[in-house]
């Protein structure tokens, strides 16, 4: 089946420093990867569509500047957390599109900004 | 745009069958997908549905109303292990087919 890894799973990190997460389809190559964060007992709040070889489109109230996505191969995108804050503590998934019903999730990264 | 409700938890028996509702509105519609989420995972994909009707998988089935806008996932013999957030989402329509999560229901499954 369709395998997404990240990584890391867990970084804690100090305010005011830069984060870079990676997501990667492994069996399967996704023009399309999705970005979300999660905040403990909430849902996945959608924060861009990455698309390779172009530029992300990013949620109304996501700052692209602040959160960096690169999406250079079909099987590998970025998501760069710049200028890290406490508030940006949290959970970040991705997910790569197989089809146009069809996506599945990597593993989660924890982010701990202290 | 869209507005998802879910019930925010839920407690079963082991055994038991527990269903669970979702409501949605939405401007366009492009079918619904029904997620479970173990704490500290990723979700994991249960169901799709996009026609009227109850779909079943094994000890899960989802059913969709389209015309009500209401889906329900429907748990069976239910295990430990079925604990967890299940995370309703309907897919956007208008071309992106993006999927939108609803809150999520937090299912205590207990002895």
């Amino acid at each position: 089946g369709a395998v997404v890894s990240q990584h890391p799973s867990w970084v804690i990190c100090k305010s005011g420093t830069s984060v870079k997460i990676e997501c990667r389809s492994l069996d399967f190559q996704a023009t399309t990867m999705f970005w979300y964060r999660q905040f403990p007992k909430q849902s996945l709040m959608l924060m861009a569509t990455s698309n390779e070889g172009s530029k992300a489109t990013y949620e109304q109230g996501v700052e692209k500047d602040k959160f960096l996505i690169n999406h250079a191969s079909l099987t590998l995108s970025t998501l760069t957390v710049t200028s890290a804050h406490p508030e940006d503590s949290s959970f970040y998934i991705c997910s790569a599109r197989v089809s146009t019903y069809e996506q599945y999730f990597g593993p989660g990264t924890r982010l701990t900004v202290t | 745009g869209q507005n998802i409700d879910q019930p925010t938890e839920m407690t079963a028996t082991e055994g038991a069958i527990v269903q669970i509702n979702c409501t949605y509105q939405t401007s366009g519609f492009n079918g619904l997908f029904w997620y479970q989420q173990h704490a500290g995972e990723a979700p994991t994909f249960l169901s799709y549905n996009v026609l009227d009707g109850l779909e079943e998988k094994g000890r899960f089935s989802s059913f969709l109303s389209r015309s009500k806008g209401y889906s329900y996932l429907l748990l069976k013999e239910l295990q430990m292990k079925d604990s967890a957030s299940y995370l309703c989402a309907v897919l956007r329509s208008g071309g992106s087919y993006i999927p939108t999560f609803g809150r999520g229901t937090s299912l205590i499954v207990h002895p």
